[in-house]
Parts: structure tokens; C-alpha cells; sequence
């Protein structure tokens, strides 16, 4: 199973909008609600920022959105802080029972 | 508090083996699935293993398979992974993860502990 596609890096002002990419296949992204989103500051465990595509856990701020069409998943963060400044995976539910991870996307807070 | 705590890491010769154990608290252990996710220095996170809350389900990556086993003492509160026949590339900060009900994303994560494979 190969990884999903993310962009390296994005970079972005505070206040500003950006979205991170994240692409599959049709054994995993294209045909399961399955996407969730997770954050990671350095040195610090991942965190969970939205599951099944585009639902927030509770106390994750409704700045962080999520969204699907295709074999492609988002995540859209709004009001970009200085606090956004992280890691960012995307994993999928795929057709043979696994989970498989995005390559990863830095988030640069200009 | 949900809280997963990993230990058994370290340095370990390549072709060696080491048990990691992950104790849990704050929850309900024998009712939820868990995974074993793994992330090289540097690099990005890849998942390892998934056993379903009872033990009787378990699926690995195919770069452990066979190789590894994962396993849980539900009595215990306890995710443990046996890993054999390790290789430099097995080197990694494994993390005990829990599967959150009712869907396939990982809702807590522990602190992870360091496998060093090196000679």
C-alpha cells in the first residue's frame, strides 16, 4: 500500500486560509468515507483534527474543515495562527483492512 | 483521562528482537480496537498493525508481516507487539493508538517509544 499524496509544504499569513491536499486511490480515499486529519507539533504525539472526512472531536476548533471529491481529500484551515504551525497527515481506511498515512505536509505560519 | 503508555524500547542488534508493552487507563480497553503506528526519524507516520478488541482479529503492513505480532491482555489493560528479526529500517518511535468506535480514524495517541536497530 503506498502512501497518500500531500503537498510538502504550505505555507500561509495569519488570517489567511490554506488547504492541504491529499490524494489516493480508488481502494482507499476515492471510495471510503474513511479520511481523517492529524496534526503533529515537534517532538509531540499526533493529534486527531477531523475523522470521516470532515467531522471536527470535540474542543478542535471549527477553524479546521475537511472535505472529499474523488480520490482526493482537504483540509482547509481558516484564520490561519501562529499555533497552526505543524505536521499535517491525512490517513484513509483502504480495501484491504489497513490504514494508510499521507507523506506529510509542513504548515509554515509566515 | 484517556492515557496509553508505551515502554520496552531501545537499542537492539539487527536480526534481534524486543517486546513492546502499552498499558491503558482512562477507558474501557477491552471494548476498542488498537494500532500500532511507527514513525522513522525524520520521516512520516506509517501505519504497523490492527488487532480488534477482543484479540481474535489481527492484520499487519505488509513490510512486518510476519515478522511482527501484535497482541492484548485485556485483563491487564495491555497492547503489547512482539518484533522479530528487526532491521535498520524497523528503527522508529512506535505509538499505541486507539481506534475510535465507530469509525477508522485513531482518537488517542500514547507518547511512543524509540526502537534503535543498529549494530
Amino acid at each position: 500500500q503506498s502512501a497518500l499524496t500531500q503537498p510538502a509544504s504550505v505555507s500561509g499569513s495569519p488570517g489567511q486560509s490554506i488547504t492541504i491536499s491529499c490524494t489516493g486511490t480508488s481502494s482507499d480515499v476515492g471510495t471510503y468515507n474513511y479520511v481523517s486529519w492529524y496534526q503533529q507539533h515537534p517532538g509531540k504525539a499526533p493529534k486527531l483534527m477531523i475523522y470521516d472526512v470532515s467531522n471536527r472531536p470535540s474542543g478542535i476548533s471549527d477553524r479546521f474543515s475537511g472535505s472529499k471529491s474523488g480520490n482526493t481529500a482537504s483540509l482547509t484551515i481558516s484564520g490561519l495562527q501562529a499555533e497552526d504551525e505543524a505536521d499535517y497527515y491525512c490517513s484513509s481506511y483502504t480495501s484491504s483492512s489497513t490504514l494508510v498515512f499521507g507523506t506529510g505536509t509542513k504548515v509554515t505560519v509566515l | 483521562e484517556v492515557q496509553l503508555v508505551e515502554s520496552g524500547g531501545g537499542l537492539v542488534q539487527p536480526g534481534g528482537s524486543l517486546r513492546l508493552s502499552c498499558a491503558a487507563s482512562g477507558f474501557t480497553f477491552s471494548s476498542y480496537w488498537m494500532h500500532w503506528v511507527r514513525q522513522a526519524p525524520g520521516k512520516g507516520l506509517v501505519w504497523v498493525s490492527r488487532i480488534n478488541s477482543d484479540g481474535s482479529s489481527t492484520i499487519y503492513a505488509d513490510s512486518v508481516k510476519g515478522r511482527f505480532t501484535i497482541s492484548r491482555d485485556n485483563a491487564k489493560n495491555t497492547l503489547y507487539l512482539q518484533m522479530n528479526s528487526l532491521r535498520a529500517d524497523d528503527t522508529a518511535v512506535y505509538y499505541c493508538t486507539r481506534k475510535r468506535a465507530g469509525t477508522h480514524s485513531i482518537d488517542y495517541w500514547g507518547q511512543g517509544t524509540l526502537v534503535t536497530v543498529s549494530s
